[in-house]
């Protein structure tokens, strides 16, 4: 297996735009997280999914922001109306079960110009 | 709620030197702390993981001891090099919700 993927490595967008990324795990990986990272700090957890079902999602997740992985495989991370604020690097990383290691995928750099 | 500190921001120390990273965390129940590096642009890469029963671990020159009820753990690297530079964050996980809270990282510079 060659580690968790993510697709783009880089998307500049205008503001008000549409954008979505996906992640894909490790195959036999149950549980898939997506984190935001903004210049000069640590990630910050926004959701994370258990097979299929989305279990928690982080007050930092706005009504703009919808996250999906249908059949308990990829996942796909859509923002709508998107806003200069949305600009930061967006980490996905999935692990076997909940207390086990969590592996980083290479991020999707968003830029909202 | 979990706060995770890294104490310096930045550090800059010439070649051969060993380095010491601190990582301080505010609530003690915590299942595993992590350490990663993070290239400029790049995602993360897990160097060592500690779990809450242990004191220690070693992988070749990177050395991190934990002190969960003091809420400290120190990733030592022996000999450092140019190839050292990077940012080196901390992470903790939860025990109660499982979630890895991050500290905001230290940036290394090994001057040749």
């Amino acid at each position: 297996d060659t580690g968790v993927s993510q697709d783009p490595r880089h998307k500049i967008t205008k503001r008000g735009q549409n954008v979505t990324f996906r992640c894909d795990p490790i195959s036999e990986h149950n549980r898939l997280y997506w984190y935001r990272q903004t210049l000069g700090q640590g990630p910050e957890f926004l959701t994370y999914f258990q097979n299929e079902a989305q279990l928690e999602k982080s007050r930092l997740l706005s009504d703009r922001f919808s996250a999906e992985r249908p059949k308990g495989s990829f996942s796909t991370l859509e923002i709508q109306r998107t806003e200069q604020g949305d600009s930061a690097m967006y980490l996905c990383a999935s692990s076997l079960g909940a207390e086990n290691e969590q592996y980083f995928g290479p991020g999707t750099r968003l830029t909202v110009t | 709620k979990q706060e995770v500190t890294q104490i310096p921001a930045a550090l800059s120390v010439p070649e051969g030197e060993n380095l010491v990273l601190n990582c301080s965390f505010t609530d003690s129940a915590i299942y595993n702390l992590q350490w990663f590096r993070q290239d400029p642009g790049k995602g993360l890469t897990s160097l060592l993981l500690i779990q809450s029963s242990q004191r220690e671990q070693t992988s070749g020159r990177l050395n991190a001891s934990l002190d969960k009820s003091s809420g400290r753990s120190t990733l030592y690297i022996a000999a450092s090099q140019p190839g050292d530079s990077a940012t080196y964050l901390c992470a903790v996980l939860r025990s109660n919700d499982y979630k890895l809270s991050f500290g905001a990282g230290t940036t290394v510079t090994v001057r040749a």
